[in-house]
């Protein structure tokens, strides 16, 4: 996806282990997403971000946090993974915030699949 | 609990026809609202933003807003295979000030030759 890109694109890991979740924006929008996808359940907000170092709650929060120390990078780390965070995690960036009259909708990054064995 | 449901399907059509693919939400105070595309291992690729009453085109896209009765749709004429996918309708309103779409659980479209 131009502009954005997640990193690992896939990863196993142990139940236990701390994961951390890159994305990496070159179009220097200000608002930054976490989402995971899941069957059954479509796409979940974690966390956001509207600017360096201001992070909001989402959805489905607990057991994740996040980091925005340069406007290009949003960081998500799941504390200790655990079953139930096997999942795909899409990052997604918009120019501003939607539903203030923007027509831009977001742009996703090409997903992280997670897996905690 | 703001709430967006969707069909999940799967829509079967044949090539040529019109898919029609629907969703409702249940936030009066929604503003925007957007279709995006997913292919089966791949991410969401927006597809379709509407803001106000009535129609909006865009090539073989059309997408219908009625806030009165709170659905949205999306109608693609002439459907190809390669239309097949996974369409996610999602919409924002204004929470404690931030604007935070809430999206559908996604409408599976199959068009078969």
């Amino acid at each position: 996806d131009a502009g954005i890109t997640q990193s690992p694109r896939h990863k196993v890991t142990e139940t236990g282990t701390p994961v951390t979740l890159r994305c990496h924006q070159t179009e220097n929008h200000r608002y930054m997403y976490w989402y995971r996808q899941d069957p059954g359940h479509g796409l979940r907000l974690i966390h956001y971000s509207y600017g360096v170092k201001d992070t909001d709650k989402g959805e489905v929060s607990d057991g994740y946090s996040v980091s925005r120390s340069k406007t290009e990078d949003f960081l998500l780390t799941l504390e200790s993974a655990t079953s139930s965070q096997t999942s795909v995690y899409f990052c997604a960036i918009s120019e501003s915030p939607l539903g203030q009259g923007a027509s831009y909708g977001y742009t996703f990054g090409s997903g992280t699949r997670l897996t905690v064995v | 609990q703001k709430e967006v449901e969707q069909n999940s399907g799967p829509l079967s059509v044949p090539e040529g026809a019109i898919a029609s693919l629907n969703c409702t939400y249940s936030d009066r105070g929604s503003q925007s609202f957007f279709w995006y595309r997913q292919y089966s291992g791949k991410s969401p690729e927006l597809i379709m933003s509407i803001y106000s009453n009535g129609d909006k085109e865009d090539g073989r896209f059309t997408a219908q807003l009625n806030k009165a009765s709170q659905y949205v749709s999306l109608l693609i004429r002439d459907s190809q295979p390669s239309d097949s996918a996974t369409y996610l309708c999602a919409v924002n309103a204004a929470s404690g000030g931030s604007y935070i779409p809430t999206f559908g659980r996604g409408t599976s479209l199959i068009v078969h030759p």
